[in-house]
């Protein structure tokens, strides 16, 4: 079954960083994910979509702050630089035919 | 631009029909799967199903097939999302997506969202 599992909080200061982890389900490290942002009271916006490899292609306007990376089954969503706008809910994505998941979601606070 | 937009906050009815529309533009409207994704208050992302406006292609999540209908008129390139008869727990904000390629792949384009509150 595709599953992706997703820590439920993250936090670091202001102009820090922080890494974010999403975990595909045993026998899907091979799918690619994307990262999506939620800032409270607004819809969701696309950052990237991230393959097993690490190469990542990011949406329009989406910042240099914003990157992803692959380890196994593991993909990663890492803001450098922590501004207050990027207080938000992250979630991440994933497809095969005719499915689509998403994670549950992250919640990051800037401290 | 690609946008979608979507209708408006509905506050309904228990047993009540609904139907929400998602207008796409500024990309060719047939050639893109478009998604609808429920979020409950407080509560995460749920994918619901996907339509191919090409074809009418429909797939449906097993949480929501017999729930909803989704649908597409390609001619004023428009997707719908439709209740028979509306329960309190239909109470979320409902969005939808168009996938990043022409095939299955990430949504890139959200539109932003329709309120729909079910109470009697």
């Amino acid at each position: 079954q595709l599953v992706l599992t997703q820590s439920p909080s993250a936090s670091a200061s202001l102009g820090a960083s922080v890494k974010l982890t999403c975990t595909l389900s045993s026998g899907h490290s091979s799918y690619a994910i994307a990262w999506h942002q939620q800032q409270p009271e607004k819809g969701p916006r696309y950052l990237m979509k991230l393959n097993s490899d690490g190469s990542h292609s990011k949406g329009d306007g989406i910042p240099d702050r914003f990157s992803g990376s692959s380890s196994g089954a593991e993909r990663y969503l890492t803001i450098s630089s922590l501004q207050s706008e990027d207080e938000a809910d992250y979630y991440c994505q994933t497809w095969g035919t005719g499915i689509y998941v998403f994670g549950t979601g992250t919640k990051v606070t800037v401290l | 631009e690609v946008q979608l937009v979507q209708s408006g906050a509905e506050v309904k009815k228990p047993g009540e029909s609904l139907k929400i529309s998602c207008k796409g533009s500024g990309y060719s409207f047939t050639s893109y799967w478009i998604g609808w994704v429920r979020q409950m208050p407080g509560k995460g992302l749920e994918w619901m199903g996907i339509i191919y406006p090409g074809d009418s292609d429909t797939r449906y999540s097993p949480s929501f097939q017999g729930q909803v209908t989704i649908s597409a008129d390609k001619s004023i390139s428009t997707a719908y999302l439709q209740w028979s008869s509306l329960k309190a727990s239909d109470t979320a904000m409902y969005y939808c997506a168009r996938t990043a390629r022409p095939r299955w792949d990430a949504f890139d384009i959200w539109g932003q969202g329709t309120m729909v509150t079910v109470s009697s």
